[in-house]
């Protein structure tokens, strides 16, 4: 079946640290991976999405690559701001469910200055 | 361009009472989702539109849910009687046919008491 493993949470560091948050798959067929990111309040919000082996997808200075032999989508970003502090979400879509999402259960991060 | 709409944001409504969700998707979107979110949990698909159509229901409770989208344009979603349990953010999202970005709504925030 379809699944998604994400590092558990609470994440916090301090402004401008190293940010890696761990992302682990299974699925049947050939999924397209994504990281959702929702701000306090708000719906979730598509941060990139990568929808084959080795593609790398990148937003607002996040990225994650795609790796099919670990099965893994790891989110990281170089250099995290206040203003970052959300749950991330990692999620799969398969190409034989049309579009469904399967989610991980979410990571909060805060970052403090 | 505009997002998906939801309404009503927010909602606190009695054990075994019943409640309704409307969701109006991104113009042109002829699939729309319906997720739930408990707490600290990721997003799960309860039902997937194509058109009018359902594509994919099986993880909606059929006792108590039941969803429409009689025009193939928005829909609704309604609980009744609602339980305790039923407390979550509910999610409308949309795509296109056949695309893998899948928009969300900001939700509709539900507390039964």
């Amino acid at each position: 079946g379809n699944s998604v493993t994400q590092m558990e949470g609470p994440v916090t560091l301090s402004e401008e640290a190293f940010l890696t948050i761990n992302c682990t798959y299974t699925a049947t067929g050939y999924p397209s991976l994504f990281w959702y990111v929702q701000y306090p309040g708000e719906g979730l919000q598509l941060l990139l999405k990568a929808t084959k082996a080795d593609d790398k997808g990148s937003n607002k200075g996040f990225e994650a690559t795609y790796r099919k032999e670990t099965t893994s989508f790891h989110l990281e970003k170089g250099s995290v701001q206040v203003s970052d502090s959300a749950v991330y979400f990692c999620a799969l879509s398969s190409g034989s469910t049309l579009g469904r999402l399967y989610f991980g259960r979410g990571t909060q991060l805060t970052v403090w200055p | 361009e505009a997002g998906v709409a939801q309404s009503p944001r927010y909602k606190i409504i009695e054990k075994r009472q019943s409640v309704a969700f409307w969701c109006n998707p991104i113009s042109g979107h002829a699939t729309l989702y319906w997720y739930q979110q408990i707490l600290g949990q990721g997003p799960k698909l309860l039902i997937q539109f194509q058109n009018n159509g359902v594509v994919d229901d099986s993880q909606l409770p059929k006792d108590r849910f039941s969803a429409e989208r009689l025009k193939g344009v928005d829909s609704t979603l309604k609980i009744q009687p609602a339980k305790l349990e039923d407390s979550a953010v509910y999610l409308c999202a949309s795509s296109l046919t056949g695309g893998n970005t899948i928009y969300f709504g900001e939700g509709s925030w539900l507390t039964v008491v």
